[in-house]
């Protein structure tokens, strides 16, 4: 049973980065796009990005400028940065996986625990 | 703005029914996947692509797909299955993820 366990900084101050990690256990790490979402309080699911563990990734319109989504293979690890954050940015982040292939393609199948963050002064 | 539409709030009689939609252009292209969301809990797949329900979710969660709408079916809905439902799917483009807005589910 593929299982992921995610880390990093709750508390952040304005402009600071935001940086999470997430690991993945049990399972094969290839063939999957790995993924991060997240939901302010109160509201609804936003994607964030995704990396495949060739390094491909693809990010959300409105966060692009500022996130990096990135992949350790020898760790079976993939992490998010997220630089000059506001208040907008405090959320719930979670990391998931996407299956890659057919009929099945984009399906967010897994999801980790969930990382509380908060940005404030 | 979410490029998937759905309801915002169901009710449904325990041990009843319910069909929770979802409607997007991406949905002619992509099947979708649904979370399942309780409070205080995280997210859970309880359906995704064409015919998949994974290992531990009940049989009576289902769900279908028919031009640009997707449907989450639970057959006999429990008291433990209100929740919030999000649906997903790749975008048009297929190099996006988008989300519905989310379906809040009462069970009577």
């Amino acid at each position: 049973q593929v299982q992921l366990q995610q880390w990093g900084a709750g508390l952040l101050k304005p402009s600071e980065t935001l940086s999470l990690t997430c690991a993945v256990y049990g399972g094969s790490f290839s063939g999957f796009y790995w993924t991060w979402i997240r939901q302010p309080p109160g509201k609804g699911l936003e994607w964030v990005g995704e990396v495949n563990p060739g390094g491909s990734t693809n990010y959300n319109p409105s966060l692009k400028s500022r996130v990096t989504v990135s992949v350790d293979t020898s760790k079976n690890q993939f992490s998010l940065r997220l630089t000059s954050v506001t208040a907008a940015d405090t959320a719930v982040y979670y990391c998931a996986r996407a299956r890659m292939g057919g009929y099945d393609y984009g399906s967010l199948d897994v999801w980790g625990q969930g990382t509380a963050v908060t940005v404030s002064s | 703005s979410s490029e998937l539409t759905q309801d915002p709030a169901v009710s449904v009689a325990l041990g009843q029914t319910v069909r929770i939609k979802c409607q997007g252009d991406s949905l002619r292209s992509y099947y979708a996947s649904w979370i399942q969301e309780k409070p205080g809990q995280a997210p859970v797949c309880v359906f995704y692509g064409k015919n998949n329900r994974p290992s531990g979710i009940p049989v009576r969660f289902s769900g279908s797909s028919s031009g640009n709408t997707a449907s989450l079916t639970i057959t006999g809905a429990q008291a433990e299955d209100e929740a919030d439902y999000y649906c997903s799917s790749r975008d048009s483009s297929g190099t996006l993820v988008v989300f519905g807005g989310g379906t809040r589910l009462t069970v009577l």
